[in-house]
């Protein structure tokens, strides 16, 4: 069975300075694709940045970067210069090309401190 | 654009009594979700639609009925409520690219206490 683990049930970091959020996953497919997404105290689920397998290179999205080690199967999400607004429970999630299922890690709760 | 909309925000229910979460979208997705997120947990998948009038069970059905008549609309409809049915369920879509797996868009959630 695929699994999504997300080893941190919270951390903490200070304003301006970088995390690291974990995710490692469990699959014998080939073709699939990661997602972090972010929920804030809205509850709005937020994509914050997305990888394709096939693609060696890590996705980056301003602030937010990923460090995808594919042999490994890990998918750790860096926030540099961290804001207050980056607050939030950050969800790791997996998903095999080709099917309609989306498997979601049970989160870790950042908290930016001022 | 409105994107994806769920009705109602929050709901109180008691045990055995039915109602339907209302799930709209505008962005003309093939693919509609429901999910079930429980205090500290992650979501898991009830039901899953890949058209209209096509829909399938995922992790955790029972309990929850779906229809989709429209491309559009994808309500989830629960009978006969108990306690364990006390979560935040979020509505989700996203596009159909062949070989591609597309980024969902989520509702805001619905709220509902089952007592």
């Amino acid at each position: 069975a695929q699994t999504v683990t997300q080893s941190q049930p919270e951390m903490s970091v200070q304003e301006a300075e970088t995390v690291t959020l974990s995710c490692t996953y469990d699959t014998s497919e080939n073709n699939y694709y990661l997602f972090w997404y972010k929920q804030p105290p809205s509850r709005q689920m937020i994509l914050v940045i997305r990888q394709e397998a096939y693609k060696q290179q890590n996705a980056t999205e301003n602030r937010f970067s990923v460090n995808f080690q594919k042999a490994a199967k890990s998918f750790s999400l860096k926030i540099s210069d961290s804001q207050l607004g980056d607050t939030a429970m950050y969800f790791c999630a997996f998903s095999t090309s080709g099917t309609y299922k989306y498997i979601f890690g049970t989160g870790t709760r950042l908290k930016v401190l001022a | 654009n409105a994107g994806v909309t769920q009705t109602p925000k929050f709901r109180i229910l008691k045990i055995g009594q039915s109602m339907t979460l209302q799930c709209t979208q505008d962005m003309n997705h093939n693919y509609m979700y429901w999910y079930r997120q429980d205090p500290g947990m992650g979501l898991k998948l009830i039901y899953y639609s890949v058209g209209a009038g096509i829909t399938d069970k995922g992790e955790v059905p029972n309990g929850y009925n779906v229809s989709r008549s429209t491309t559009e609309d994808f309500p989830l409809r629960l009978e006969l409520a108990a306690p364990s049915q006390t979560s935040v369920y979020f509505c989700a879509s996203s596009p159909s690219t062949s070989g591609v797996q597309e980024t969902q868009y989520f509702g805001p959630g619905t709220r509902l206490l089952v007592l």
